[in-house]
């Protein structure tokens, strides 16, 4: 069975930095694409990052292009994403999910973590 | 540019069937959805992934209640039987080369 925690969430200043992490198992950790998906309160599923099996190819939404870095560490079964530079409007639960194996849509989340972006 | 377009509401009677529509931009006719499903105030499971022919695959349990169909730029997810239990907001996902893009999501009220 499929397992995903996401953790690092909290209350950030705006201009300031922040470091999620999404520890998985129950799966073949390196050979799936992973993904962050945020939702800002009562708004809908926005997608943010995406990185691939290996790590060697990364994506970004133009919303967080040259703010956040996806990488991940598939010795530990971990992705990772570090925000820089927050905006109040980056205030949203941030979710993990995973790609199924022909790397399309993603077939697996987790149950999110919250960012507050607040001086 | 690839949208997809949700209505923001459905409603049916319980134990009734109910559609909910996904709506590609010009041009994608071709291309395959997945639909996820969110519970209030938790995080969204996937449900299928329906290409442009109609034929489907559905993720781990989830019940033969719900399935898909397509038609043009249409993606439809069909839920029969409907219980209280299936009272959610619905997300269609697409992707291209780098991105996914989400609907805006259609919350289903189960009267």
């Amino acid at each position: 069975e499929v397992h995903i925690l996401e953790s690092g969430g909290g209350l950030a200043q705006p201009g300031g930095s922040l470091r999620l992490s999404c520890a998985a198992s129950g799966f073949t950790f390196r050979s799936h694409a992973m993904s962050w998906v945020r939702q800002a309160p009562g708004k809908g599923l926005e997608w943010v990052s995406s990185i691939s099996g290996s790590g060697d190819k990364t994506y970004d939404a133009d919303s967080v292009k040259g703010r956040f870095t996806i990488s991940r560490d598939n010795s530990k079964n971990t992705m990772f994403l570090q925000m820089n530079s927050l905006r109040r409007e980056d205030t949203a639960v941030y979710y993990c999910a995973t790609y199924d194996n022909s790397g399309s849509h993603f077939d697996s989340w987790g149950q999110g973590t919250l960012v507050t972006v607040s001086s | 540019q690839l949208v997809l377009t949700q209505p923001p509401s459905a409603s049916a009677s319980l134990g009734a069937s109910v559609n909910l529509t996904c709506t590609l931009s010009s041009g994608y006719s071709s291309a395959a959805i997945a639909w996820h499903q969110q519970q209030p105030g938790k995080g969204p499971r996937y449900l299928i992934k329906l290409n442009a022919d109609g034929s489907h695959n559905k993720g781990d349990g989830i019940p033969d209640r719900f399935s898909g169909s397509s038609s043009g730029t249409e993606r439809y997810l069909t839920i029969s039987s409907l219980q209280s239990a299936d009272e959610a907001d619905y997300y269609c996902q697409t992707w291209d080369t780098g991105i996914q893009v989400f609907g805006g999501g259609t919350k289903l009220t189960v009267l």
